[in-house]
């Protein structure tokens, strides 16, 4: 079945401490998203890559980073310099974007507490 | 920056009720999405809109697409146990080449 996985479902963070969250794709879709969603609040962007190699900020970059190494692999780690990471994580794909194919397709999701 | 304002915040109903609900932009939007979250798990998308005046459905939902492409409304009928959860309105925010913005969700409870 082709879909998004995420691991871990839960993930605790110590203090100063850096994790990463995977995102794994067999959708052969070419972008790949990482959105930050706090209880009763939208989904915000933090990184997004619509090929291998390259990546772009979103609207809450700071504290986080990524990786696009192959077309079905998107990491994030969150660093030791955000300061409130305590949320669900969710990662999505889309096939290359055209006037008409924003759909993002979603992992279950990981949700990180501080410890 | 653009906001996608969604309301109710949260609705509690009667199992066989209807359900509606909206979203309205400060800005015109080209594409509406309305996405399903169940808890603990990633957003599943129910209706994509893509013209204004669009009427969309898929089964007991029904979305709308506004004339003055600022909003959209979904409305569920005869609500079923199963259609509790998180209900986003998304639409792609112009110069990030197509990078969705959401709403911050209508939270629907259904008592049997």
């Amino acid at each position: 079945d082709g879909g998004i996985t995420q691991s871990p479902k839960y993930l605790f963070r110590k203090e100063g401490q850096n994790v990463t969250l995977s995102c794994e794709q067999n959708l052969n879709h070419d972008a790949m998203y990482w959105y930050r969603q706090d209880p009763g609040q939208g989904l915000r962007l933090i990184y997004y890559s619509q090929i291998v190699n390259d990546f772009q900020k979103g609207d809450i970059a700071e504290g986080y980073s990524v990786s696009r190494e192959k077309k079905e692999s998107f990491p994030l780690t969150v660093t030791s310099a955000q300061k409130n990471p305590t949320a669900f994580y969710l990662c999505a794909s889309s096939i290359l974007r055209t006037a008409t194919n924003e759909k993002l397709f979603f992992g279950s999701g990981t949700q990180l507490s501080v410890l | 920056g653009q906001q996608l304002n969604q309301s109710p915040q949260s609705m509690f109903i009667q199992e066989g009720e209807d359900v509606s609900m909206n979203c309205t932009s400060s800005s015109i939007f080209n594409t509406w999405l309305w996405y399903k979250q169940d808890p603990g798990e990633g957003p599943v998308l129910l209706i994509a809109l893509y013209k204004a005046g669009e009427l969309t459905s898929n089964g007991r939902l029904t979305a709308q697409f506004g004339i003055t492409r600022k909003d959209s409304f979904l409305n569920i009928s005869a609500s079923i146990p199963s259609d509790v959860g998180i209900y986003f309105c998304a639409g792609p925010y112009g110069g990030s080449q197509g990078n969705l913005i959401f709403g911050k969700g209508t939270k629907l409870s259904v008592k049997p």
